[in-house]
């Protein structure tokens, strides 16, 4: 079956520690995006990618890094100058802008990470 | 700019429709999305509307579409607990990158 997979489902991390979430698509999707959620808060995106090589910062890009070599990957790596980084953190992908306006994300279960 | 409202929270009793609404401000909205989000899961697309049209349903599910107001809401008819979850309402703009914009969710709690 095609979908989004997200590894680890739950991840810990101490003080100064980068870590880095898995975000595989077998769906052949062209973009990919890393969301936030905190509870009781909408999702906010963090960054986006729309083509291989390529991405872009979204509301809250501050304190994480992203790359995109492979169409079917978009790791998330949460670094140590992310001073809050306890979040429910959800992957998701869409086919591309251009491609056809009706474009529903399809999302990963998500990752829950968490400070030692 | 872009804002989507939805309230909080609901809560409704097993077997009576629930009916979650949301507003929006982009009146260039094309697609428009209702997710469901259980608990410790990621969101699962529920149903869409198109802008061009004022209602949709789907088996239980039926959407309305007010542009006028910019007021999208979700009917679930014979509610049941297996619909407890946290529903998102969220709107596509027209250009640029087609990044949706989601609301900050509906609880919706059934109770006996």
């Amino acid at each position: 079956d095609g979908g989004i997979t997200q590894s680890p489902k739950y991840l810990f991390r101490k003080e100064g520690q980068n870590v880095t979430l898995s975000c595989e698509q077998n769906l052949n999707h062209d973009a990919m995006y890393w969301y936030r959620q905190d509870p009781g808060q909408g999702l906010r995106l963090i960054y986006y990618s729309q083509i291989v090589n390529d991405f872009q910062k979204g509301d809250i890009a501050e304190g994480y890094s992203v790359s995109r070599e492979k169409k079917e990957s978009f790791p998330l790596t949460v670094t140590s100058a992310q001073k809050n980084p306890t979040a429910f953190y959800l992957c998701a992908s869409s086919i591309a802008p251009g491609q056809g306006y009706n474009q529903p994300q399809h999302f990963g279960d998500g990752t829950r990470l968490s400070i030692l | 700019g872009e804002d989507v409202e939805q309230s909080l929270f609901l809560s409704v009793r097993e077997g009576d429709s629930s009916v979650i609404n949301c507003t929006y401000t982009d009146s260039s909205s094309t697609y428009l999305y209702w997710y469901k989000q259980e608990p410790g899961a990621g969101l699962q697309l529920l149903t869409y509307i198109f802008s061009n049209m004022d209602m949709k349903q789907d088996q239980r599910l039926t959407v309305l579409l007010n542009k006028k107001d910019k007021h999208l809401s979700l009917r679930i008819a014979d509610t049941q607990t297996g619909d407890s979850a946290i529903y998102f309402c969220a709107e596509t703009p027209p250009g640029g990158s087609y990044i949706p914009t989601f609301g900050r969710g509906t609880s919706l709690i059934v109770h006996p």
